[in-house]
């Protein structure tokens, strides 16, 4: 059973340099979305694909971040000159159901910036 | 504001008792999701309830979904080391089924101590 994987799992970067995850979602989910998660908090909705389509973004994504699915299967999400507050974990899910919306998430990336 | 709380944001509490988790909101969702996180890792899917007054069992899970699909409740019983981590609601809410874009709460984190 192949879930939702994510790449790296952990990194550490120094304040302004540039960092990208990966998230590999369920072969047959044509929905994949990011979120955002900060200790003692729920997840926060960064942005939505479906298929190779970016949706919606939140304002929470500001310019400093980007984010793609080039062929509808695997996604990247760059954060370019990191600051100390985009220290998170950093949660990729996926979905095939519209209607109901089950989303299954990776283990997350957990990202801390010095 | 939050537009899904969740009480008691901590609880601990001895091998044996029972518990219940209230996720509360003033708006109506479409479905609303249970999921538990473990440190470090990403959140796994519970349970999703669909119908105002619907109730799923999962072993000693019982979950809630109110009549008027604003809240929900997970009640757990005779509540094990095993149920320890973090609980978390997902409300999608009406009109939101084209993104799927999922609202938590602020999660509930459980300790069962032997």
């Amino acid at each position: 059973d192949t879930g939702v994987s994510q790449d790296p799992r952990h990194k550490i970067t120094k304040r302004g340099q540039n960092v990208t995850f990966r998230c590999d979602p369920i072969s047959e989910h044509n929905r994949l979305y990011w979120y955002r998660q900060t200790l003692g908090q729920g997840p926060e909705f960064l942005t939505y694909f479906q298929n190779e389509a970016q949706l919606e973004k939140s304002r929470l994504l500001s310019d400093r971040f980007s984010a793609e699915r080039p062929k509808g299967s695997f996604s990247t999400l760059e954060i370019q000159r990191t600051e100390q507050g985009d220290s998170a974990m950093y949660l990729c899910a996926s979905s095939s159901t519209p209607l109901v919306n089950e989303q299954f998430f990776g283990p997350g990336t957990r990202l801390t910036v010095l | 504001t939050q537009l899904l709380e969740q009480s008691p944001q901590f609880l601990s509490i001895q091998e044996g008792e029972n518990l219940t988790v209230y996720c509360n909101s003033s708006s109506v969702f479409s479905s609303l999701q249970w999921y538990r996180q473990e440190p470090g890792e990403g959140p796994v899917l519970l349970v999703t309830v669909v119908t105002g007054g619907e109730v799923k069992k999962l072993k000693r899970l019982t979950f809630q979904f109110g009549d008027a699909r604003k809240d929900s409740s997970l009640h757990i019983t005779a509540a094990q080391p095993g149920d320890t981590g973090l609980y978390l609601c997902a409300g999608l809410m009406n009109g939101s089924s084209n993104t799927g874009k999922l609202i938590f709460g602020q999660g509930t984190t459980l300790q069962v101590k032997p």
